[in-house]
């Protein structure tokens, strides 16, 4: 059974920080999504990594994907208060298989 | 706004009584979601829809649970007989799939719905 872990779960930053969310999967996938969430709202699409060593930046979000250990990061630059929101990854199989979601706080 | 829209957004109900969520697809997508989002955790796969085939369900998605897409559009999930651990928030996604004779295009994000929140008392 597939699963994926996000670490970590809670995560307070204070402006200008640099911090990596990761996420880790249980079995093989090449693709690897990644949506944010504000309180109350649904689910923003961020980033489609299709590949192993696919990179996609955003601006201040840069997320990476290595398949072979299994590993994608989503590395927060310099954070701004307007980046606080719940990040999940998720994991294609047939439907998508999501982490915990880890909270983040942007804290001036 | 051609986006997935959810009805209705929020809906408190007794326990034991029945209820109908709709989720209308962004047009021309193909497969259709439903997820449940309790407090504090992602989102759980309870079944999909490729045109009006349901294709999986989940074991989540127990006998009082039952969802359609009767002409491949938009789709309902009815439970029956709610209970209080029903309370959630239930998300619908929806997604293209290409077609034999395409170029198989990787546009498989799921594109989510604003969500109905669900309140049993």
């Amino acid at each position: 059974e597939l699963k994926v872990e996000q670490n970590p779960l809670f995560l307070s930053m204070q402006e200008g920080k640099n911090y990596t969310i990761y996420c880790n999967y249980s079995t093989t996938s090449d693709r690897l999504y990644w949506y944010r969430q504000d309180p109350g709202k649904s689910l923003e699409s961020l980033f489609v990594l299709l590949s192993n060593g696919a990179v996609k930046q955003e601006g201040r979000l840069m997320a990476s994907l290595d398949t072979k250990a299994r590993l994608s990061t989503l590395h927060i630059t310099a954070a701004v208060h307007d980046l606080s929101a719940t990040y999940f990854c998720a994991v294609p199989s047939g439907k998508l298989i999501f982490g915990q979601g880890t909270e983040l706080s942007v804290k001036p | 706004d051609t986006g997935v829209s959810q009805n209705p957004r929020h809906k408190i109900t007794k326990r034991g009584q029945n209820v109908t969520f709709r989720c209308d697809p962004i047009s021309e997508h193909n497969r259709l979601y439903w997820y449940r989002q309790t407090l504090g955790q992602g989102p759980e796969f309870l079944t999909y829809f490729q045109n009006e085939a349901q294709l999986e369900k989940s074991r989540l998605l127990s006998d009082r649970f039952s969802a359609e897409r009767p002409k491949g559009s938009f789709s309902t999930l009815e439970i029956q007989r709610t209970e209080q651990g029903d309370s959630a928030m239930y998300l619908c996604a929806s997604r293209p799939l290409g077609t034999s004779g395409e170029t198989y295009l990787r546009t498989d994000t799921q594109y989510f719905g604003p969500g109905t929140r669900l309140t049993v008392l």
